[in-house]
């Protein structure tokens, strides 16, 4: 299996830019998981997902951040506009059957810097 | 709201030495997860304790779950240069079972 998969690695952009996050889970597994880590707020859930529906989002720091998962094998997470706070590593990760009692399988981030 | 505390935060020491992180929550945990980040790498699974007071061993590393499933602890004996990263604990939100991460102990091998 070839893991989480997320695109692009690197993302560099300049303030007020719209940024887009790319993820694609480990094929069967039913839960998707968006964080976000930073030196300053550590390893941070932004949202996560079951059968593609969203069902926490409560850590999405404000409307300028949205989540998507219109398939089973796929997901997003855009920033618009970015601002230069929004510079951190985003890690999507996802999980067979469950939350907290299942092990996640973590993606290898994508590092993002807004100028 | 909930918090998960690991100490230290950095810990330096010679190959061959032994290392431990603990991990302490505000909150009773119905289990506990560690994982380990190497540098600029990702989060990778460890294991998962359950029960209370439960001790397992993978190898080198013997993790531990409080009697009281509000801490608990990773060693590791005679260190080596692979073990090298960022530990973290974690366990479930107390009522929306979202993970909580802890603060992670970040740990340096020198040889």
């Amino acid at each position: 299996d070839a893991g989480v998969i997320q695109s692009p690695r690197h993302e560099v952009t300049e303030m007020g830019q719209e940024v887009t996050l790319r993820c694609k889970p480990i094929s069967g597994h039913d839960y998707l998981f968006w964080y976000r880590q930073t030196m300053m707020r550590g390893l941070e859930l932004l949202i996560y997902f079951n059968n593609n529906v969203p069902i926490d989002d409560s850590g999405m720091p404000e409307d300028r951040f949205s989540a998507k998962m219109p398939n089973a094998s796929f997901s997003t997470l855009k920033i618009q506009p970015s601002e230069p706070r929004d510079s951190a590593v985003y890690f999507c990760a996802s999980s067979f059957k469950g939350v907290s009692t299942d092990t996640q399988y973590f993606g290898p981030g994508t590092r993002l810097t807004v100028l | 709201g909930q918090q998960v505390m690991q100490i230290p935060q950095y810990q330096h020491v010679q190959e061959g030495e032994d290392f431990t992180t603990y991990c302490n929550s505000s909150t009773t945990l119905s289990n506990i997860q560690w994982y380990k980040q190497r540098p600029g790498g990702h989060p990778v699974f460890l294991i998962q304790l359950v029960k209370s007071g439960e001790v397992k061993k993978q190898k080198r590393l013997t993790f531990q779950f409080g009697e009281a499933k509000k801490n608990s602890s990773l060693h590791i004996t005679a260190t080596q240069t692979t073990d090298v990263g960022t530990y973290f604990c974690a366990g479930p939100h107390y009522n929306t079972d979202k993970l909580i991460f802890g603060t992670g102990t970040r740990l340096q091998v020198f040889p």
